[in-house]
């Protein structure tokens, strides 16, 4: 088995501050993603990357960053944190098949003052 | 694009009783696999079980079971005997089967067992 972890669980910053969320694997998976959850609703897509070096924009890329500088780790930076964007970023990883699950982590929950 | 839809928001059911939980999705792709999420009120994502556009037959684990009408582009989660315990978010997912693609989620269901 393996596990993903996220730091920090809780991140309160400041608007219009840039913001930095982690994400680490030990699955040695080649596929990692990051996801944003609104209270209440789905899932959206921000970033994912399909191995090292790679990125690739989700539906809701705009106004994040991403980072994979190795197989294991994927960051996120909110690049001016807004009111608006309060949520939960959830981290998962996958193996390269389509066919294959992802494995979540616990989140970050992001709180903008 | 894909597309899912869970137009249920919110079920409450007795326990020891089943329950449906509707998802239509829609795809271009000609083959594709469709998931079940269980979202705890930890907030833990957990995979349940899946389905490969495929086959014909509808996947089982546990006491969770698929009704995969392809016809329809739907794929509901059917559970069995329900606990206490089953009480979550679910959210149906769905991926194109050409390589590592993003996983499209629809808005999830929250379902209520109640003693």
């Amino acid at each position: 088995g393996g596990i993903i972890t996220q730091t920090p669980k809780f991140l309160i910053g400041q608007e219009g501050q840039k913001l930095t969320l982690k994400c680490q694997q030990n699955f040695n998976h080649d596929t990692m993603y990051w996801y944003r959850q609104d209270s209440g609703k789905g899932l959206r897509l921000i970033y994912y990357s399909i191995t090292e070096n790679d990125l690739q924009k989700g539906d809701l890329s705009e106004g994040y960053d991403a980072s994979r500088e190795k197989k294991s780790s994927f960051s996120l930076t909110v690049t001016s944190a807004q009111k608006n964007e309060m949520a939960v970023f959830l981290c998962a990883s996958s193996p390269g098949s389509s066919a294959e699950t992802l494995y979540f982590g616990s989140g970050t929950r992001l709180t903008v003052l | 694009a894909q597309k899912v839809t869970q137009t249920q928001t919110s079920i409450s059911v007795m326990e020891k009783t089943t329950v449906t939980m509707d998802c239509v999705y829609e795809t271009q792709d000609s083959s594709y696999f469709l998931f079940w999420y269980k979202q705890t009120a930890s907030g833990e994502i957990v995979f349940l079980i899946r389905q490969d556009s495929y086959k014909k037959e509808n996947a089982t684990v546990g006491h969770y079971s698929l009704n995969f009408q392809k016809p329809k582009s739907s794929i509901g989660l059917i559970i069995t005997a329900t606990q206490i315990e089953d009480s979550a978010v679910y959210f149906c997912a769905m991926r194109g089967a050409g390589g590592a693609d993003r996983l499209t989620f629809g808005k999830g269901t929250q379902l209520i067992i109640q003693p």
